[in-house]
Protein backbone atom coordinates (compact mmCIF):
# COMPACT_ATOMS: atom_id res chain seq x y z
CA UNK A 1 0.00 0.00 0.00
CA UNK A 2 1.45 3.33 -1.13
CA UNK A 3 1.91 5.69 1.75
CA UNK A 4 1.30 9.56 1.79
CA UNK A 5 2.81 11.68 -0.58
CA UNK A 6 3.99 14.99 -0.67
CA UNK A 7 6.13 17.35 -2.60
CA UNK A 8 8.75 19.21 -3.10
CA UNK A 9 11.01 17.60 -0.32
CA UNK A 10 12.75 20.76 0.69
CA UNK A 11 11.74 24.57 -0.68
CA UNK A 12 14.21 27.67 0.17
CA UNK A 13 12.65 31.39 -0.73
CA UNK A 14 12.88 34.58 0.19
CA UNK A 15 10.43 36.27 2.29
CA UNK A 16 7.22 37.97 0.50
CA UNK A 17 7.75 35.03 -2.26
CA UNK A 18 5.19 32.65 -2.27
CA UNK A 19 5.31 28.92 -2.34
CA UNK A 20 2.87 25.75 -2.68
CA UNK A 21 3.11 22.27 -1.49
CA UNK A 22 1.33 18.99 -3.00
CA UNK A 23 0.19 15.84 -0.94
CA UNK A 24 -1.41 12.97 -2.27
CA UNK A 25 -3.18 10.62 0.47
CA UNK A 26 -3.82 7.06 1.13
CA UNK A 27 -6.05 5.89 -1.31
CA UNK A 28 -9.54 5.48 0.32
CA UNK A 29 -8.43 7.91 3.01
CA UNK A 30 -11.24 10.40 3.51
CA UNK A 31 -9.44 13.00 5.93
CA UNK A 32 -6.76 14.73 5.30
CA UNK A 33 -4.68 17.19 7.50
CA UNK A 34 -2.04 19.79 6.99
CA UNK A 35 0.40 20.33 10.01
CA UNK A 36 2.88 22.66 10.68
CA UNK A 37 6.17 21.61 12.41
CA UNK A 38 8.34 24.29 13.79
CA UNK A 39 11.99 23.31 15.10
CA UNK A 40 11.84 21.88 18.30
CA UNK A 41 8.17 21.31 18.71
CA UNK A 42 5.48 19.17 18.07
CA UNK A 43 2.91 19.31 14.40
CA UNK A 44 0.67 21.92 15.04
CA UNK A 45 -3.14 21.41 13.35
CA UNK A 46 -3.06 23.84 10.62
CA UNK A 47 -6.59 22.63 8.82
CA UNK A 48 -8.44 19.63 7.98
CA UNK A 49 -10.17 18.22 5.42
CA UNK A 50 -13.03 15.25 5.64
CA UNK A 51 -13.20 14.48 2.00
CA UNK A 52 -13.54 18.31 -0.34
CA UNK A 53 -14.76 19.95 2.85
CA UNK A 54 -13.07 21.82 5.54
CA UNK A 55 -13.50 20.73 9.34
CA UNK A 56 -11.09 22.71 11.42
CA UNK A 57 -9.49 25.46 10.15
CA UNK A 58 -9.37 27.51 12.95
CA UNK A 59 -5.34 27.91 13.15
CA UNK A 60 -4.67 28.57 9.58
CA UNK A 61 -3.42 32.04 9.26
CA UNK A 62 -5.74 33.04 6.59
CA UNK A 63 -4.15 36.21 5.37
CA UNK A 64 -1.18 34.47 3.90
CA UNK A 65 -1.61 30.79 4.06
CA UNK A 66 -4.86 28.73 2.08
CA UNK A 67 -5.54 25.17 1.02
CA UNK A 68 -7.61 22.80 -1.21
CA UNK A 69 -8.94 19.61 -2.04
CA UNK A 70 -10.28 19.52 -5.22
CA UNK A 71 -12.31 16.05 -5.97
CA UNK A 72 -11.74 14.94 -2.37
CA UNK A 73 -8.20 13.82 -2.72
CA UNK A 74 -5.15 15.59 -3.50
CA UNK A 75 -4.12 18.80 -1.48
CA UNK A 76 -2.52 22.00 -2.08
CA UNK A 77 -1.36 24.35 0.56
CA UNK A 78 -0.33 27.49 -0.71
CA UNK A 79 1.24 30.66 1.37
CA UNK A 80 1.81 34.23 -0.15
CA UNK A 81 3.67 36.30 1.29
CA UNK A 82 5.77 33.86 3.37
CA UNK A 83 7.46 35.54 6.35
CA UNK A 84 10.92 34.22 8.11
CA UNK A 85 8.34 32.49 11.25
CA UNK A 86 6.95 30.13 7.99
CA UNK A 87 10.35 28.07 7.97
CA UNK A 88 8.99 24.92 8.98
CA UNK A 89 8.39 21.80 8.37
CA UNK A 90 4.71 21.26 6.79
CA UNK A 91 3.52 17.65 7.20
CA UNK A 92 0.61 15.91 5.43
CA UNK A 93 -1.35 13.61 7.22
CA UNK A 94 -4.44 10.86 6.03
CA UNK A 95 -6.89 8.91 8.03
CA UNK A 96 -9.74 7.11 7.82
CA UNK A 97 -13.11 8.53 9.78
CA UNK A 98 -11.82 9.07 13.40
CA UNK A 99 -14.69 9.64 15.57
CA UNK A 100 -14.91 7.50 18.74
CA UNK A 101 -12.91 5.59 20.75
CA UNK A 102 -10.49 3.06 18.95
CA UNK A 103 -7.39 3.53 17.11
CA UNK A 104 -7.58 5.89 14.29
CA UNK A 105 -4.53 6.46 13.43
CA UNK A 106 -2.95 9.26 11.42
CA UNK A 107 -0.74 8.38 8.64
CA UNK A 108 1.93 11.14 8.09
CA UNK A 109 3.61 12.08 4.84
CA UNK A 110 7.84 12.75 4.73
CA UNK A 111 6.97 16.55 4.90
CA UNK A 112 8.25 19.76 3.14
CA UNK A 113 11.12 21.50 4.94
CA UNK A 114 10.37 25.15 3.87
CA UNK A 115 13.43 27.74 4.58
CA UNK A 116 12.65 31.01 4.28
CA UNK A 117 15.11 33.88 4.13
CA UNK B 1 -8.61 23.25 27.09
CA UNK B 2 -6.05 20.16 26.24
CA UNK B 3 -2.87 19.86 26.48
CA UNK B 4 0.06 17.38 26.51
CA UNK B 5 3.21 17.97 28.08
CA UNK B 6 6.29 15.74 27.54
CA UNK B 7 8.94 16.86 30.10
CA UNK B 8 12.45 15.49 28.92
CA UNK B 9 13.90 16.91 25.85
CA UNK B 10 16.47 14.55 25.60
CA UNK B 11 17.28 10.99 27.09
CA UNK B 12 20.31 8.60 26.67
CA UNK B 13 19.31 4.99 27.29
CA UNK B 14 22.22 1.79 26.60
CA UNK B 15 21.51 -0.44 23.89
CA UNK B 16 19.30 -3.55 25.15
CA UNK B 17 17.72 -1.73 27.89
CA UNK B 18 14.56 -0.59 28.66
CA UNK B 19 13.22 3.17 28.29
CA UNK B 20 10.42 5.13 29.72
CA UNK B 21 9.50 8.51 27.93
CA UNK B 22 7.01 10.65 30.15
CA UNK B 23 4.09 12.51 28.66
CA UNK B 24 1.08 13.76 30.85
CA UNK B 25 -1.71 15.34 29.44
CA UNK B 26 -4.92 17.66 30.53
CA UNK B 27 -8.06 17.40 29.39
CA UNK B 28 -12.00 17.65 30.85
CA UNK B 29 -13.38 15.24 28.24
CA UNK B 30 -14.07 11.90 30.05
CA UNK B 31 -13.55 10.18 26.39
CA UNK B 32 -10.40 10.43 24.55
CA UNK B 33 -7.40 8.76 23.02
CA UNK B 34 -3.88 8.89 23.50
CA UNK B 35 -0.99 8.37 21.18
CA UNK B 36 2.74 7.64 20.34
CA UNK B 37 4.46 8.58 17.17
CA UNK B 38 8.08 8.34 16.21
CA UNK B 39 10.05 10.41 14.29
CA UNK B 40 12.98 9.56 12.93
CA UNK B 41 15.70 12.10 11.35
CA UNK B 42 14.08 11.20 8.27
CA UNK B 43 10.88 13.52 8.76
CA UNK B 44 8.07 11.27 8.71
CA UNK B 45 5.93 10.56 11.89
CA UNK B 46 5.19 6.73 12.42
CA UNK B 47 2.63 5.53 14.62
CA UNK B 48 3.30 3.20 17.60
CA UNK B 49 0.75 2.75 19.74
CA UNK B 50 -2.69 3.62 21.16
CA UNK B 51 -4.53 4.20 24.22
CA UNK B 52 -8.34 4.70 24.29
CA UNK B 53 -9.47 6.46 28.06
CA UNK B 54 -12.51 3.76 28.61
CA UNK B 55 -9.48 0.80 28.17
CA UNK B 56 -9.36 -1.42 31.42
CA UNK B 57 -5.47 -2.86 29.69
CA UNK B 58 -2.74 -0.99 28.91
CA UNK B 59 -1.92 -1.21 25.34
CA UNK B 60 1.21 -3.11 24.18
CA UNK B 61 2.41 -3.62 20.65
CA UNK B 62 5.27 -5.22 20.06
CA UNK B 63 8.49 -3.60 22.26
CA UNK B 64 6.62 -0.52 22.97
CA UNK B 65 3.74 -0.42 25.70
CA UNK B 66 2.10 2.39 27.28
CA UNK B 67 1.79 2.33 30.93
CA UNK B 68 -1.43 3.93 30.96
CA UNK B 69 -2.52 5.92 34.50
CA UNK B 70 -5.88 7.68 34.08
CA UNK B 71 -5.60 9.27 37.98
CA UNK B 72 -2.65 11.05 37.19
CA UNK B 73 -3.36 12.09 33.78
CA UNK B 74 -0.26 10.39 32.42
CA UNK B 75 0.73 7.94 29.48
CA UNK B 76 4.08 6.67 29.40
CA UNK B 77 5.87 5.30 27.17
CA UNK B 78 7.62 1.89 27.60
CA UNK B 79 10.54 0.54 25.17
CA UNK B 80 12.05 -2.35 26.24
CA UNK B 81 15.50 -3.56 24.89
CA UNK B 82 16.25 -0.69 23.11
CA UNK B 83 17.55 -0.98 19.32
CA UNK B 84 20.23 2.00 17.46
CA UNK B 85 17.32 2.70 15.19
CA UNK B 86 15.07 3.74 17.86
CA UNK B 87 17.01 6.86 18.45
CA UNK B 88 14.47 9.12 17.43
CA UNK B 89 12.27 12.19 18.36
CA UNK B 90 8.89 10.73 20.10
CA UNK B 91 5.67 12.26 20.48
CA UNK B 92 2.88 11.94 22.48
CA UNK B 93 -0.26 13.09 21.02
CA UNK B 94 -4.20 13.16 22.26
CA UNK B 95 -7.47 13.01 20.60
CA UNK B 96 -10.73 13.96 21.95
CA UNK B 97 -12.98 11.06 20.94
CA UNK B 98 -15.65 13.81 19.77
CA UNK B 99 -13.32 15.68 17.53
CA UNK B 100 -10.49 15.04 14.95
CA UNK B 101 -7.53 17.22 15.88
CA UNK B 102 -4.86 15.35 17.41
CA UNK B 103 -2.91 17.81 19.82
CA UNK B 104 1.16 16.84 19.96
CA UNK B 105 3.25 17.82 22.56
CA UNK B 106 6.88 19.06 22.29
CA UNK B 107 8.84 15.67 22.10
CA UNK B 108 11.80 13.93 23.53
CA UNK B 109 14.84 12.73 22.05
CA UNK B 110 15.46 9.80 22.29
CA UNK B 111 19.33 8.33 22.01
CA UNK B 112 20.85 5.00 21.82
CA UNK B 113 24.24 4.05 22.63
CA UNK B 114 26.19 1.00 21.64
Amino acid sequence: EAGVAQSPRYKIIEKRQSVAFWCNPISGHATLYWYQQILGQGPKLLIQFQNNGVVDDSQLPKDRFSAERLKGVDSTLKIQPAKLEDSAVYLCASSFLSLGQGVREQYFGPGTRLTVT
Amino acid sequence: AQKITQTQPGMFVQEKEAVTLDCTYDTSDPSYGLFWYKQPSSGEMIFLIYQGSYDQQNATEGRYSLNFQKARKSANLVISASQLGDSAMYFCAMKRDSSYKLIFGSGTRLLVRP
